[in-house]
């Protein structure tokens, strides 16, 4: 299996700043046919269901608000979230879609001061 | 697009389930489904998964041989069939689309709460 690993797991930053949560996996989602990473960010509220952001490890799902960014390839890779808001307040989760299972990280819950 | 799974569930360690998720506003058939849980303070578990067609099943290590997942294509329904439930098993269960041909899952239920308790 495929173990998501993210960093930190909590985070607290000030409105208006950025904040950057990091996700490694153990083995490569990258697929070199296609060079795509199959690495999906999700955003998860209290009471809600996950939200998807980004696919493909950098692209933004329609809708999405351009403050959100993936970055990386490979087992390595970055979502950055600037000029904070308070809606942003949240669980942030990275997801393997390379194959089966599919893996989340453990989650990295976003606080803004 | 919607996805609305069934209530609320209170069921005895040892004993049977079944989930269902009624879709609509897409083509349902065309989609692969999955079933990711949440269990209360932690994180996103995925469970299960189904093919388009439901000819192909993937099951995570810790519901493999208890559970399986299954669909209705006329009927617009995904059913996850839930055996030998543990304690371990509470969680909210989530059905999700996976988005185009991949496993990323661009919709999502609201989640029906399954509890295990004698």
């Amino acid at each position: 299996d495929i173990v998501m690993t993210q960093s930190p797991d909590y985070l607290a930053v000030s409105l208006g700043e950025r904040a950057t949560i990091n996700c490694k996996s153990s083995q490569s989602v990258l697929d070199s046919s296609n060079n795509k990473n199959y690495l999906a960010w999700y955003q998860h509220k209290p009471g809600q269901p996950p939200k998807l952001l980004i696919s493909w490890a950098s692209t933004r799902e329609s809708g999405v608000s351009d403050r959100f960014s993936g970055s990386g390839f490979g087992t390595v890779f970055t979502l950055t979230i600037s000029s904070l808001q308070a809606e942003d307040g949240a669980v942030y989760y990275c997801q393997q879609y390379y194959g089966t299972p599919y893996t989340f990280g453990q989650g990295t819950k976003l606080e803004i001061k | 697009v919607q996805l609305l799974e069934s209530g609320v569930h209170l069921v005895q360690p040892g004993g049977s389930l079944r989930l269902s998720c009624a879709a609509s506003g897409f083509t349902f058939s065309n989609y692969a489904m999955s079933w990711v849980r949440q269990v209360p303070g932690k994180g996103l578990e995925w469970v299960s998964g189904i093919s388009y067609t439901g000819r192909s099943t993937y099951y995570a290590d810790s519901v493999e041989g208890r559970f399986t997942i299954s669909r209705d294509n006329s009927n617009n329904t995904l059913y996850l069939q839930m055996n030998s439930l543990r304690a371990e098993d509470t969680a909210i269960y989530y059905c999700a689309k996976g988005k185009d041909d991949y496993n990323n899952f661009d919709y999502w239920g609201q989640g029906t709460l399954v509890t295990v308790s004698s």
